[in-house]
C-alpha cells in the first residue's frame, strides 16, 4: 500500500467546512483512497472512500486530484463533535493468497479540533 | 442495527491468567479482524479470518489465539498473557479482504499486571 502524508494537527471553527488534505504521491492506479476517523479511543470509523472521482456521502466528500497524488476530504459544516483523528489510508483489493499481514495501514493521521 | 461487539469493554487481569475477548458481527461480513492500538503505534492487526476456519497472522501475532468456528464470531485468545500485551483492542468486520468499508468495534482496553 502506497503511503500516505497528512499534516499533525488542523483547526476549524464550528460550522464552517473543515478541509483535510492528504498526499499519497506513490499511489498505483489499482489503490483506492480510504477515510476513517477515530474520535478519542473509540473504534475507527469509516467516513468514504475513493478512486479517481470525487466522491459524497452524508458524512464527507472527497476529492482526488486528477493525477490521484493526493486528495482532500471535506466536512461541510464542522462540529464540535466531528473533533477526532482523520486517517487517510491508501489500499488495492486483494485476492486472498493464503497468507500475510493485511491490516488497514493507520499511520499517525490528523488531529482536527473543531473550536466552538 | 449493524454492529459489532466486543465483551468485555474494560479487563484487568494478572500476568499468566488465561482470557478470551469476545467479538461478534451481525452483518453476516466474511472477513473479521483482530488490531491493538498502542501510543505511539498506531493500530496493528494482530489476526485476520477470510471466512469460517480459514485464519491468518497479522503484522504482531506473538502471544494471541484466534478462532472462527462460526461466520458472527472471531475471539481472541490470550493464553498466559503479560505485560506487554497490556493495550486497546479492536475487532473489525467487513465484507471482503481489502476493499470497501470495515467495520470498528467499541474496543477492549486490557491491562496486564
Amino acid at each position: 500500500d502506497a503511503k500516505t502524508t497528512q499534516p499533525p494537527s488542523m483547526d476549524c471553527a464550528e460550522g464552517r467546512a473543515a478541509n483535510l488534505p492528504c498526499n499519497h504521491s506513490t499511489i498505483s492506479g489499482n489503490e483506492y483512497v480510504y477515510w476513517y476517523r477515530q474520535i478519542h479511543s473509540q473504534g475507527p470509523q469509516y467516513i468514504i472512500h475513493g478512486l479517481k472521482n470525487n466522491e459524497t456521502n452524508e458524512m464527507a466528500s472527497l476529492i482526488i486530484t486528477e493525477d490521484r497524488k493526493s486528495s482532500t476530504l471535506i466536512l461541510p459544516h464542522a462540529t464540535l463533535r466531528d473533533t477526532a483523528v482523520y486517517y487517510c489510508i491508501v489500499r488495492a483489493p486483494r485476492a486472498y493468497s493464503g497468507g500475510g499481514a493485511d491490516g488497514l495501514t493507520f499511520g499517525k493521521g490528523t488531529h482536527l479540533i473543531i473550536q466552538p | 442495527e449493524a454492529q459489532v461487539t466486543q465483551n468485555p469493554r474494560y479487563l484487568i487481569t494478572v500476568t499468566g491468567k488465561k482470557l478470551t475477548v469476545t467479538c461478534s458481527q451481525n452483518m453476516n461480513h466474511e472477513y473479521m479482524s483482530w488490531y491493538r492500538q498502542d501510543p505511539g503505534l498506531g493500530l496493528r492487526q494482530i489476526y485476520y479470518s477470510m471466512n469460517v476456519e480459514v485464519t491468518d497472522k497479522g503484522d504482531v501475532p506473538e502471544g494471541y489465539k484466534v478462532s472462527r468456528k462460526e461466520k458472527r464470531n472471531f475471539p481472541l485468545i490470550l493464553e498466559s498473557p503479560s505485560p506487554n500485551q497490556t493495550s486497546l483492542y479492536f475487532c473489525a468486520s467487513s465484507w471482503g479482504q481489502g476493499i470497501g468499508e470495515q467495520f470498528f468495534g467499541p474496543g477492549t482496553r486490557l491491562t496486564v499486571l
